[in-house]
């Protein structure tokens, strides 16, 4: 069973503060590890998609690193906004023959008070 | 809007009822995904089809659950007999070959009474 985690489990910042999560994955036999925002009544949106120790991705404010040596990635948000409340996701892909399948954290659920 | 589609979005059903989802992937995607996720956990894989084929199964997946992708094309999840333990939130997930970038549906929220 791999194990994913996700901490915090939830957090609540000021508009315009800067946030970070953390997602712990197994360090061996790694694939990919993904990033995925889910607002409330839409589709998780796949944010960043991350395959090389060391990848630093961004998209506008919001940023992802990744080691996977030691099995970790952070997720940041600069400045955040209202729009930015969701719970945010990861998942690990495992190599090998099911590299496909998703096995994901519980999510840290991220409320930006204006 | 050619992302994935999902039906019905909402399902109260009672126990021991059968029900059945649908789910069209966006169209040039030959891989698609079922999974499910249930208050307080992360979606949890449950099938996987590559065009018609379904090519891996979780455990998860009693034999009340049966999922097909006719002509490699909409898939659909039935469960039949419905348990109380089935209320979850059911995904859907279509992506091509060669990527592990999966697009997602709304989902069925399916509630067992």
């Amino acid at each position: 069973i791999l194990n994913v985690e996700q901490s915090p489990q939830s957090l609540h910042v000021q508009e315009g503060d800067s946030t970070n999560f953390t997602c712990s994955f197994p360090s061996s036999n790694f694939y990919a590890l993904h990033w995925y925002r889910w607002e409330t009544a839409k589709s998780p949106e796949a944010l960043f998609v991350m395959t090389l120790n060391g990848d630093e991705k961004k998209k506008g404010r919001i940023s992802a690193t990744l080691n996977t040596k030691e099995g970790y990635s952070y997720l940041y948000i600069k400045g955040s906004q209202p729009e930015d409340s969701a719970t945010y996701l990861c998942a690990f892909c495992q190599s090998g023959g099911s590299n496909y399948k998703l096995t994901f954290g519980k999510g840290t659920l991220l409320t930006v008070n204006p | 809007d050619t992302g994935v589609s999902q039906n019905p979005r909402h399902k109260i059903t009672k126990r021991g009822q059968n029900v059945t989802f649908r789910c069209d992937p966006i169209s040039e995607h030959n891989r698609l995904y079922w999974y499910r996720q249930t208050l307080g956990q992360g979606p949890e894989f449950l099938t996987y089809f590559q065009n018609e084929a379904q090519l891996e199964k979780s455990r998860l997946l009693s034999d009340r659950f049966s999922a097909e992708r006719p002509k490699g094309s909409f898939s659909t999840l039935e469960i039949q007999r419905t348990e109380q333990g089935d209320s979850a939130m059911y995904l859907c997930a279509s992506s091509n070959s060669g990527t592990t970038k999966a697009f997602f549906g709304q989902g069925t929220r399916l509630t067992v009474v």
